[in-house]
């Protein structure tokens, strides 16, 4: 069965500063695909960034990227120069092809100005 | 290009009554999904279609739930009769297949916040 592991419930991070969400999973599957969600408070859940697993590279989107250890079943988000906009509950996502998505239980980020 | 719509945005009701969402997906997309969201959970599967068919609803609540998407593009989600621990954020998502990566890339709805007196 596939889960999706967020050990930090809430975290805080000063403007212009650099924070990492953690995300652990597991999934018997040797392919599948990994996303980072974004919800702001009362708005629509959008997509961050995705990795697919049989990628060796990881991900980058502008300022957000993933530290993607295959063998660690670890799916880590940076977030560099951190803006008040990027306050919000993050969602890590385990995808397997043909599957639904799974979800672990969000992390809280605050940005402190 | 119109995102994911749901409707309604907010709704209250006592429990017992039956009410029902409604979820337009983006055009074109034959993956659809409803996911509930207890509030500070991740959300979670309740029901996904592959057009018209339902081809995972295990774990959707039969008893009290049911949900159909005739002629394969809008979804409804019904629950009757509603319980308080129904209270939640119905998300829909629709998704299109990335040919290239073989990913399953979902768009989320803004989402029906329900509340059961």
């Amino acid at each position: 069965a596939q889960t999706v592991t967020q050990s930090q419930p809430e975290m805080s991070v000063q403007e212009a500063e650099t924070v990492t969400l953690s995300c652990t999973y597991d999934t018997s599957e040797s392919d599948y695909y990994l996303f980072w969600y974004k919800q702001p408070p009362s708005r629509q859940m959008i997509l961050v960034i995705r990795q697919e697993a049989y990628k060796q590279q990881n991900a980058t989107e502008n300022r957000f990227s993933v530290n993607f250890q295959k063998a660690a079943k670890s799916f880590s988000l940076k977030i560099s120069d951190s803006q008040l906009g990027d306050a919000a509950m993050y969602f890590c996502a385990l995808g397997e092809y043909g599957n639904k998505l799974v979800f672990g239980a969000g992390t809280i980020l605050r940005v402190k100005s | 290009e119109a995102g994911v719509v749901q409707s309604p945005r907010y709704k209250i009701i006592e429990k017992k009554q039956p009410v029902a969402f409604w979820c337009n997906p983006i055009s074109g997309h034959n993956t659809l999904y409803w996911y509930r969201q207890n509030l500070g959970q991740g959300p979670e599967l309740l029901i996904r279609y592959e057009n018209e068919e339902a081809v995972d609803d295990s774990q959707l609540p039969k008893d009290r739930f049911s949900a159909e998407r005739l002629k394969g593009v809008d979804s409804t989600l019904k629950i009757q009769p509603a319980e308080l621990g129904d209270s939640a954020v119905y998300l829909c998502a629709s998704s299109s297949w990335d040919g290239y990566s073989g990913a399953n890339v979902l768009t989320f709805g803004a989402g029906s916040r329900l509340t059961v007196l």
